[in-house]
């Protein structure tokens, strides 16, 4: 079976512009997490969707949103980009809400210039 | 204090040898425990997670767990090259709406030393 998907692997952009990442969970999984990672630390809680709906956010500024679709599928967007915005993007996926083991995909790393 | 804490290392261990790397954590609260292995470039690979106290025994790894003193421990048996990576300790908390999301710790850096 299928892993965690993620895309795009990479992406550059400018300050102040807008980007949307995108993420596919495990087969059967309903439950999708947001995670960002900078160099050298651990990974940060962004959001959780399970069923469309958020059930978490994260201490992140509103310029960053998501959405999940009726496959499970989500997308993660960030608008206004600032120069802190450069990290990995993890997606994770896991069967349901409260369901604690979460599996990680590829990620999108960010540079933001 | 931080939720999570780890030391950064790096921790040196000899080829064959054991790696024990340790994890602490603020919220007593706290029900589950992962760790996961993260090399370079790459994204992290859940490897154990324990859940009661005591020890939980996965192949070459073993994960230790004391809920009365907030920590959790990660032992890597017979050492190899290929276990060269960042460790990553999570723990995982309740969020509104019956979420949950994962608070890590900044990650110990193993390297094995043919």
């Amino acid at each position: 079976d299928a892993g965690v998907t993620q895309s795009p692997t990479h992406l550059i952009k400018t300050r102040g512009q807008q980007v949307t990442l995108r993420c596919s969970p495990i087969s059967g999984h309903k439950s999708v997490s947001w995670y960002q990672q900078v160099l050298g630390q651990g990974p940060q809680f962004i959001f959780q969707y399970y069923e469309k709906e958020e059930r978490g956010r994260g201490n992140f500024p509103d310029r960053f949103s998501a959405r999940q679709f009726p496959n499970y599928s989500s997308e993660l967007n960030v608008n206004a980009l600032l120069l802190g915005d450069s990290a990995l993007y993890l997606c994770a996926s896991s069967p349901g809400a409260s369901y604690n083991e979460q599996f990680f995909g590829p990620g999108t790393r960010l540079t933001v210039l | 204090q931080k939720e999570v804490e780890q030391n950064s290392g790096p921790l040196s261990v000899p080829e064959g040898a054991i790696a024990s790397l340790n994890c602490t954590y603020s919220d007593r609260g706290s029900q589950s425990f992962f760790w996961y292995r993260q090399y370079s470039g790459k994204s992290p690979e859940l490897i154990m997670f324990i859940y009661s106290n005591g020890d939980k025994e996965d192949g070459r790894f073993t994960a230790q767990l004391n809920k009365a003193s907030q920590y959790v421990s990660l032992l890597i048996r017979d050492s190899q090259p290929s276990d060269s990576a960042t460790y990553l300790c999570a723990v995982n908390s309740v969020i509104k709406a019956a979420g949950n999301k994962l608070t890590f710790g900044g990650g110990t850096r193993v390297l094995v030393k043919p």
